[in-house]
C-alpha cells in the first residue's frame, strides 16, 4: 500500500468554525490531491499540488483553501465550515501527472 | 453536467459468473481511463487503466474494454469472487489536464455465494 494517512480519520465540527484535515504521505510524489465523496456524486476534486508551494483549483474548490509548505504534507482547510461541506474527503498522490493515484484512508467530517 | 456516467447503481452476480461494469463519457478529449474499486471506510483502490491508444487491457481476472466511437469503457471480472463485492468508480482525465481525474458515481457490485 501507498504510505498515506489522512488526519483526523473522523471529526464533528459546529458551522461556522474553521478546520484543517491533513494528508501525509511517505512516497515523495510529486503530485497531491483532495478530493469530496458524497452519494449520487462519486468523487470531486477539490484542490491539488504539483509541486511544493504550488497548487490549483479542482471542480469544487470554493469554501476550500489548501497548502503544501512540504512535499509530504497537504492540508485542506476550510475556513468556516458549513452544512454542506459535511463529507468523506480523501486525499490522493501520484508520482507525475500520468500516473494512476492512489488515495488515503479518508477523513469523516461532521458539520452540525 | 455529468461527464462521466455510471447508468446502474448496483449490481449483483453468482460467484464465478462474468461481471460487467459500463461508463459512458461526452467529452472525446479524454484518452485515459481507470477503474477504481472502493470498499467501505477505505480509500479507493487503483484496478486497472487504459489509454486511448488501445482498446483493451488485461490484468489477470480484471479487463478494460474502451470504445472510442461510442465513448464508453467497460470492465469485465471473470469469474467473479465474494471479496470483488465493493463500489467500482470508473475515471477519465485528458493530457492536457492530466492531472485531474474525473469519476463516475459508482456502481455497487455484489457478488452472491
Amino acid at each position: 500500500d501507498a504510505g498515506i494517512t489522512q488526519s483526523p480519520r473522523h471529526k464533528v465540527t459546529e458551522t461556522g468554525t474553521p478546520v484543517t484535515l491533513r494528508c501525509h504521505q511517505t512516497e515523495n510524489h510529486r503530485y497531491m490531491y483532495w478530493y469530496r465523496q458524497d452519494p449520487g456524486h462519486g468523487l470531486r476534486l477539490i484542490h491539488y499540488s504539483y509541486g511544493v508551494k504550488d497548487t490549483d483549483k479542482g471542480e469544487v474548490s470554493d469554501g476550500y483553501s489548501v497548502s503544501r509548505s512540504k512535499t509530504e504534507d497537504f492540508l485542506l482547510t476550510l475556513e468556516s465550515a458549513t452544512s454542506s461541506q459535511t463529507s468523506v474527503y480523501f486525499c490522493a498522490i501520484s508520482e507525475s501527472s500520468y500516473n494512476e493515484q492512489f488515495f488515503g484512508p479518508g477523513t469523516r467530517l461532521t458539520v452540525l | 453536467d455529468q461527464q462521466v456516467k455510471q447508468n446502474s447503481p448496483s449490481l449483483s452476480v453468482q460467484e464465478g459468473r462474468i461481471s460487467i461494469l459500463n461508463c459512458d463519457y461526452t467529452n472525446s478529449m479524454f484518452d485515459y481511463f481507470l477503474w477504481y474499486k472502493k470498499y467501505p471506510a477505505e480509500g479507493p483502490t487503483f484496478l486497472i487503466s487504459i489509454s486511448s491508444i488501445k482498446d483493451k487491457n488485461e490484468d489477470g481476472r480484471f479487463t478494460v474494454f474502451l470504445n472510442k466511437s461510442a465513448k464508453h469503457l467497460s470492465l469485465h471480472i471473470v469469474p467473479s469472487q465474494p471479496g470483488d463485492s465493493a463500489v467500482y468508480f470508473c475515471a477519465v482525465s485528458h493530457t492536457g489536464t492530466a492531472s485531474k481525474l474525473t469519476f463516475g458515481t459508482g456502481t455497487r457490485l455484489q457478488v452472491m455465494l
